[in-house]
């Protein structure tokens, strides 16, 4: 079962505009979220994070939301730049156990 | 970068055949873990270790063992390899549990026929 989902393959956007990648997970006692990047070839690279005890927490351009209610957090990026293509991991913790969404690419065109 | 390195980096391999995958860190970090990558499945959890000789097993530990004899090296071994373990495999690192950001190793594509 995906206790981390992230509906949405793929998103494409302008450059300077802003992209909003979208996270949904099941299990109520996950308490800390974050986002990882990945380019081709690469591992994952740590982008931003946030505690359950927060709704928002900002880093230069890039934004995440969390909504515990409705068991979603989304990631802001603005603006969006040809180096942010990459694919984009939300992934959920409790304790020891983090799960990850399937990943979600996103390509910035100039 | 964390000091995070993964051999070998490609592998080709029969199945049938024993493979093992190295991890090794320089960062000290207590807690290490395996992951594989698929399409439409993100990163999986197959074991993780929490100190030397300290392991457990993840969401995907079938068809997998582990080993941490020392801090810094964990192996993820396939003791009879099948095609459906052909991925990427990925080690991290993290200083603490749960809430500490982890930091990946490059990865290691494995194929088996």
């Amino acid at each position: 079962d995906q206790q981390v989902k992230q509906n949405s393959p793929s998103l494409s956007v302008q450059e300077g505009r802003i992209s909003i990648l979208n996270c949904d997970y099941t299990n109520s006692m996950f308490d800390y979220f974050l986002w990882y990047k990945k380019y081709p070839a690469e591992g994952p690279t740590f982008l931003i994070s946030i505690s359950s005890i927060k709704d928002k927490n900002e880093d230069g351009r890039f934004t995440v939301f969390l909504n515990k209610s409705a068991k979603h957090l989304s990631l802001h990026i603005v603006p969006s730049q040809p180096g942010d293509s990459a694919v984009y991991f939300c992934a959920a913790s409790a304790y020891s156990d983090m799960r990850f969404g399937a990943g979600t690419r996103l390509t910035v065109k100039p | 970068d964390a000091g995070i390195t993964q051999s070998p980096r490609h592998k080709v391999t029969e199945t049938g055949t024993p493979v093992t995958l190295r991890c090794h860190q320089t960062e000290n970090h207590r807690y290490m873990y395996w992951y594989r990558q698929d399409p439409g499945h993100g990163l999986r959890l197959i074991h993780y270790s929490y100190g030397v000789k300290d392991t457990d097993k993840g969401e995907v530990s079938d068809g997998y063992s582990v080993s941490r004899s020392k801090t810094e090296d964990f192996l993820l071994t396939l003791e009879s390899a099948t095609s459906s373990q052909t991925s990427v495999y990925f080690c991290a690192i993290s200083g603490a549990s749960g809430r500490n950001e982890q930091f990946f190793g490059p990865g290691t594509r494995l194929t088996v026929l």
